[in-house]
Protein backbone atom coordinates (compact mmCIF):
# COMPACT_ATOMS: atom_id res chain seq x y z
CA UNK A 1 0.00 0.00 0.00
CA UNK A 2 1.05 3.57 -0.49
CA UNK A 3 2.01 5.83 2.73
CA UNK A 4 3.22 9.19 2.75
CA UNK A 5 5.70 10.88 5.31
CA UNK A 6 6.45 14.38 5.89
CA UNK A 7 8.68 16.04 8.32
CA UNK A 8 9.08 17.81 10.56
CA UNK A 9 5.74 17.88 12.28
CA UNK A 10 5.82 20.73 13.77
CA UNK A 11 8.31 24.03 13.40
CA UNK A 12 9.27 27.45 15.17
CA UNK A 13 11.24 29.26 12.74
CA UNK A 14 12.56 32.94 13.26
CA UNK A 15 12.22 35.17 10.40
CA UNK A 16 14.77 35.49 8.03
CA UNK A 17 15.64 31.81 8.52
CA UNK A 18 15.63 28.86 5.63
CA UNK A 19 13.07 26.46 5.53
CA UNK A 20 13.56 22.61 4.11
CA UNK A 21 10.58 20.59 4.32
CA UNK A 22 10.47 17.23 2.86
CA UNK A 23 7.69 14.65 1.95
CA UNK A 24 8.34 11.07 0.47
CA UNK A 25 5.80 8.21 -0.78
CA UNK A 26 6.28 5.00 -0.66
CA UNK A 27 4.46 2.02 -2.70
CA UNK A 28 3.96 3.96 -6.00
CA UNK A 29 6.17 5.32 -8.73
CA UNK A 30 6.10 8.62 -10.73
CA UNK A 31 3.39 10.24 -8.69
CA UNK A 32 2.19 13.61 -8.80
CA UNK A 33 3.38 15.88 -6.43
CA UNK A 34 1.78 18.90 -4.60
CA UNK A 35 2.60 21.64 -1.90
CA UNK A 36 -0.09 23.17 -0.05
CA UNK A 37 -0.28 25.60 2.46
CA UNK A 38 -3.09 26.31 4.81
CA UNK A 39 -3.23 29.37 6.87
CA UNK A 40 -4.86 28.81 10.03
CA UNK A 41 -8.86 28.83 9.59
CA UNK A 42 -8.82 29.14 5.50
CA UNK A 43 -8.40 26.96 2.33
CA UNK A 44 -6.03 25.38 0.97
CA UNK A 45 -3.53 27.09 -1.35
CA UNK A 46 -2.22 25.38 -4.07
CA UNK A 47 2.01 25.84 -4.06
CA UNK A 48 4.06 23.79 -6.36
CA UNK A 49 3.13 21.01 -8.09
CA UNK A 50 5.70 18.26 -9.82
CA UNK A 51 4.68 15.58 -12.97
CA UNK A 52 8.31 14.05 -12.47
CA UNK A 53 12.00 14.11 -11.58
CA UNK A 54 12.96 17.92 -12.27
CA UNK A 55 9.50 19.04 -13.16
CA UNK A 56 8.69 21.93 -10.70
CA UNK A 57 5.30 24.10 -11.73
CA UNK A 58 4.92 26.82 -9.53
CA UNK A 59 1.43 28.69 -8.67
CA UNK A 60 2.06 30.96 -6.73
CA UNK A 61 4.92 33.65 -6.61
CA UNK A 62 6.82 34.20 -3.87
CA UNK A 63 9.77 33.32 -1.63
CA UNK A 64 9.23 29.79 -1.74
CA UNK A 65 10.76 27.04 -3.73
CA UNK A 66 10.41 23.57 -4.40
CA UNK A 67 12.41 20.58 -5.54
CA UNK A 68 11.95 16.74 -6.64
CA UNK A 69 15.78 15.23 -6.47
CA UNK A 70 14.16 11.91 -6.60
CA UNK A 71 11.10 10.20 -7.98
CA UNK A 72 9.27 10.24 -5.16
CA UNK A 73 10.66 13.35 -2.93
CA UNK A 74 9.58 16.82 -3.11
CA UNK A 75 11.17 19.26 -0.96
CA UNK A 76 10.46 22.62 0.03
CA UNK A 77 12.69 25.39 0.63
CA UNK A 78 13.12 28.97 1.52
CA UNK A 79 16.41 31.02 1.87
CA UNK A 80 14.84 33.39 4.14
CA UNK A 81 11.13 33.25 5.65
CA UNK A 82 8.66 35.73 6.07
CA UNK A 83 6.16 36.03 8.64
CA UNK A 84 2.98 35.27 6.34
CA UNK A 85 5.35 31.76 5.56
CA UNK A 86 3.23 30.90 8.91
CA UNK A 87 0.89 27.89 8.05
CA UNK A 88 0.24 24.48 7.88
CA UNK A 89 2.03 22.80 5.33
CA UNK A 90 1.11 19.69 3.61
CA UNK A 91 2.44 17.57 0.83
CA UNK A 92 -0.05 15.39 -1.38
CA UNK A 93 0.33 12.57 -4.26
CA UNK A 94 -1.98 11.34 -6.87
CA UNK A 95 -1.37 8.33 -9.36
CA UNK A 96 -2.10 9.90 -13.01
CA UNK A 97 -4.55 7.62 -13.70
CA UNK A 98 -7.18 8.17 -10.71
CA UNK A 99 -8.45 11.04 -9.41
CA UNK A 100 -8.21 10.65 -5.66
CA UNK A 101 -5.43 12.85 -4.03
CA UNK A 102 -3.56 11.58 -0.79
CA UNK A 103 -2.10 14.00 1.84
CA UNK A 104 -0.02 13.55 4.50
CA UNK A 105 0.10 14.55 7.66
CA UNK A 106 1.34 18.19 7.24
CA UNK A 107 3.93 20.44 8.79
CA UNK A 108 2.74 23.22 11.29
CA UNK A 109 5.08 26.11 10.94
CA UNK A 110 5.34 28.77 12.73
CA UNK A 111 7.63 31.96 12.02
CA UNK A 112 8.65 34.13 15.25
CA UNK B 1 -8.13 30.66 -14.14
CA UNK B 2 -10.36 28.34 -11.53
CA UNK B 3 -12.42 29.71 -8.45
CA UNK B 4 -15.04 28.10 -6.26
CA UNK B 5 -17.45 29.27 -4.22
CA UNK B 6 -18.56 27.50 -1.02
CA UNK B 7 -20.76 29.02 2.26
CA UNK B 8 -18.10 29.56 5.03
CA UNK B 9 -20.18 28.16 7.93
CA UNK B 10 -22.97 25.60 8.26
CA UNK B 11 -24.42 24.63 11.93
CA UNK B 12 -26.89 21.13 12.05
CA UNK B 13 -28.21 19.12 14.77
CA UNK B 14 -27.49 15.34 15.01
CA UNK B 15 -29.33 13.12 12.71
CA UNK B 16 -30.39 15.79 10.22
CA UNK B 17 -29.44 16.31 6.64
CA UNK B 18 -27.00 19.04 5.51
CA UNK B 19 -25.95 20.09 2.41
CA UNK B 20 -23.25 22.29 1.03
CA UNK B 21 -23.49 23.90 -2.31
CA UNK B 22 -20.30 24.83 -4.28
CA UNK B 23 -20.23 26.59 -8.02
CA UNK B 24 -16.90 26.96 -9.75
CA UNK B 25 -15.58 28.54 -12.63
CA UNK B 26 -13.07 26.72 -14.46
CA UNK B 27 -11.34 27.26 -18.43
CA UNK B 28 -11.44 23.34 -18.55
CA UNK B 29 -13.38 20.90 -16.47
CA UNK B 30 -12.24 17.24 -15.46
CA UNK B 31 -14.68 16.90 -12.64
CA UNK B 32 -15.19 18.08 -8.99
CA UNK B 33 -14.36 16.47 -6.28
CA UNK B 34 -15.41 16.90 -1.68
CA UNK B 35 -12.76 16.60 0.52
CA UNK B 36 -13.20 16.14 4.44
CA UNK B 37 -10.94 17.79 6.82
CA UNK B 38 -10.88 17.32 10.63
CA UNK B 39 -9.20 20.36 12.90
CA UNK B 40 -5.14 19.57 12.65
CA UNK B 41 -5.48 16.64 10.31
CA UNK B 42 -5.02 16.38 6.57
CA UNK B 43 -7.99 16.78 3.91
CA UNK B 44 -9.11 13.15 3.26
CA UNK B 45 -10.88 12.41 0.38
CA UNK B 46 -14.96 11.84 -0.04
CA UNK B 47 -16.17 11.35 -3.35
CA UNK B 48 -15.25 12.33 -7.39
CA UNK B 49 -17.85 13.64 -10.05
CA UNK B 50 -17.09 13.63 -13.26
CA UNK B 51 -20.57 13.25 -14.88
CA UNK B 52 -23.71 15.08 -14.12
CA UNK B 53 -25.78 13.52 -11.60
CA UNK B 54 -26.27 11.98 -8.21
CA UNK B 55 -23.03 9.72 -6.75
CA UNK B 56 -23.84 7.90 -3.35
CA UNK B 57 -20.92 6.83 -0.69
CA UNK B 58 -23.34 5.61 2.41
CA UNK B 59 -24.78 8.49 4.30
CA UNK B 60 -22.92 11.36 1.88
CA UNK B 61 -23.59 11.79 -1.52
CA UNK B 62 -22.28 14.24 -4.22
CA UNK B 63 -24.26 15.71 -7.28
CA UNK B 64 -23.09 17.58 -10.30
CA UNK B 65 -25.01 19.59 -12.80
CA UNK B 66 -22.05 20.72 -15.37
CA UNK B 67 -24.31 22.92 -17.26
CA UNK B 68 -24.71 25.41 -14.47
CA UNK B 69 -21.11 24.68 -12.57
CA UNK B 70 -22.71 23.61 -9.57
CA UNK B 71 -22.33 21.04 -7.24
CA UNK B 72 -22.94 19.75 -3.50
CA UNK B 73 -22.14 17.55 -1.53
CA UNK B 74 -25.35 15.60 1.30
CA UNK B 75 -24.64 14.48 4.03
CA UNK B 76 -27.43 12.67 5.97
CA UNK B 77 -27.59 11.43 9.47
CA UNK B 78 -24.89 13.58 10.72
CA UNK B 79 -23.27 12.67 13.55
CA UNK B 80 -20.88 14.80 15.99
CA UNK B 81 -17.96 12.93 13.91
CA UNK B 82 -18.91 14.57 11.31
CA UNK B 83 -18.06 18.31 12.29
CA UNK B 84 -15.00 19.04 10.17
CA UNK B 85 -14.34 21.45 7.51
CA UNK B 86 -15.62 20.34 3.55
CA UNK B 87 -13.64 21.26 0.40
CA UNK B 88 -15.05 21.49 -3.23
CA UNK B 89 -11.82 21.18 -5.67
CA UNK B 90 -11.61 21.21 -9.51
CA UNK B 91 -8.46 20.60 -11.68
CA UNK B 92 -6.62 23.52 -12.82
CA UNK B 93 -6.61 24.32 -16.36
CA UNK B 94 -3.81 21.31 -17.47
CA UNK B 95 -5.95 18.37 -15.47
CA UNK B 96 -2.46 18.46 -13.19
CA UNK B 97 -3.27 19.84 -9.81
CA UNK B 98 -6.22 20.41 -8.05
CA UNK B 99 -7.87 23.71 -7.06
CA UNK B 100 -9.80 23.92 -3.45
CA UNK B 101 -12.45 26.16 -2.49
CA UNK B 102 -11.87 28.30 0.74
CA UNK B 103 -13.72 25.14 2.79
CA UNK B 104 -17.45 24.97 4.85
CA UNK B 105 -17.37 24.38 8.31
CA UNK B 106 -19.91 21.92 9.55
CA UNK B 107 -20.99 22.14 13.16
CA UNK B 108 -22.86 19.03 14.40
CA UNK B 109 -24.83 19.73 17.41
CA UNK B 110 -26.56 17.36 19.66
Amino acid sequence: SQTIHQWPATLVQPVGSPLSLECTVEGTSNPNLYWYRQAAGRGLQLLFYSVGIGQISSEVPQNLSASRPQDRQFILSSKKLLLSDSGFYLCAWRDDRIYEQYFGPGTRLTVT
Amino acid sequence: GQSLEQPSEVTAVEGAIVQINCTYQTSGFYGLSWYQQHDGGAPTFLSYNALDGLEETGRFSSFLSRSDSYGYLLLQELQMKDSASYFCAVSNEAGTALIFGKGTTLSVSS
